[in-house]
């Protein structure tokens, strides 16, 4: 199993750029989670998804994030316009059956916006 | 407010001992809490899940007590070695939600 890919691995944008982060959940995983994680703020749950429909979003920070998960094995998480305290790491996780999940990440989307 | 805490940012144990991990929470009702390790660059992974009804989960060289009366989970790697080295991650999940709240982390590191 290649586990949760997230692309790219790297982004370096300009502020005012837009962003566009990518993920592939496991095959079969129900459950989707985009998660954020900054020295300052630690690991932070974003929005999550189950059987493809966003269930809780409050933990996207304002107007600019959006997430979609247009079918079972892909989501995205863009950010327009972006700006330097968006600077992150991003990670995806998935997870199946019901909850509690115990969730597997993906190697993250390291992001820096100058 | 509600708080997760990690009380040690950094952890230094000698290799063969036990190291002792605590996460604290206020303001919560877990129903569930999780331990992950996250190594450099990389995403967490998952280790143990206990609930609220349990006092105590083992899984090889891992232990995790949870004491709800005090509020806290206690993290437990005996006969420790370098390879342990890592950031280990707590994470609640409270009744009626399914949304997992991570504590800061504490950086364990083994000595040779």
């Amino acid at each position: 199993d290649a586990g949760v890919i997230q692309s790219p691995r790297h982004e370096v944008t300009e502020m005012g750029q837009e962003v566009t982060l990518r993920c592939k959940p496991i095959s079969g995983h129900n459950s989707l989670f985009w998660y954020r994680q900054t020295m300052m703020r630690g690991l932070e749950l974003l929005i999550y998804f189950n059987n493809n429909v966003p269930i809780d979003d409050s933990g996207m920070p304002e107007d600019r994030f959006s997430a979609k998960m247009p079918n079972a094995s892909f989501s995205t998480l863009k950010i327009q316009p972006s700006e330097p305290r968006d600077s992150a790491v991003y990670f995806c996780a998935s997870g199946v059956g019901q909850a509690p999940y115990e969730q597997y990440f993906g190697p993250g989307t390291r992001l820096t916006v100058t | 407010s509600q708080k997760i805490e990690q009380n040690s940012e950094a952890l230094n144990i000698q290799e063969g001992k036990t190291a002792t991990l605590t996460c604290n929470y206020t303001n919560y009702s877990p129903a569930y809490l999780q331990w992950y390790r996250q190594d450099p660059g990389r995403g967490p992974v998952f280790l143990l899940l206990i609930r609220e009804n349990e006092k105590e989960k083992r899984k090889e060289r891992l232990k995790v007590t949870f004491d709800t009366t005090l509020k806290q989970s206690l993290f437990h790697i005996t006969a420790s070695q370098p390879a342990d080295s890592a950031t280990y991650l707590c994470a609640l999940v409270s009744f009626g939600n399914e949304k997992l709240t991570f504590g800061t982390g504490t950086r364990l590191t083994i000595i040779p």
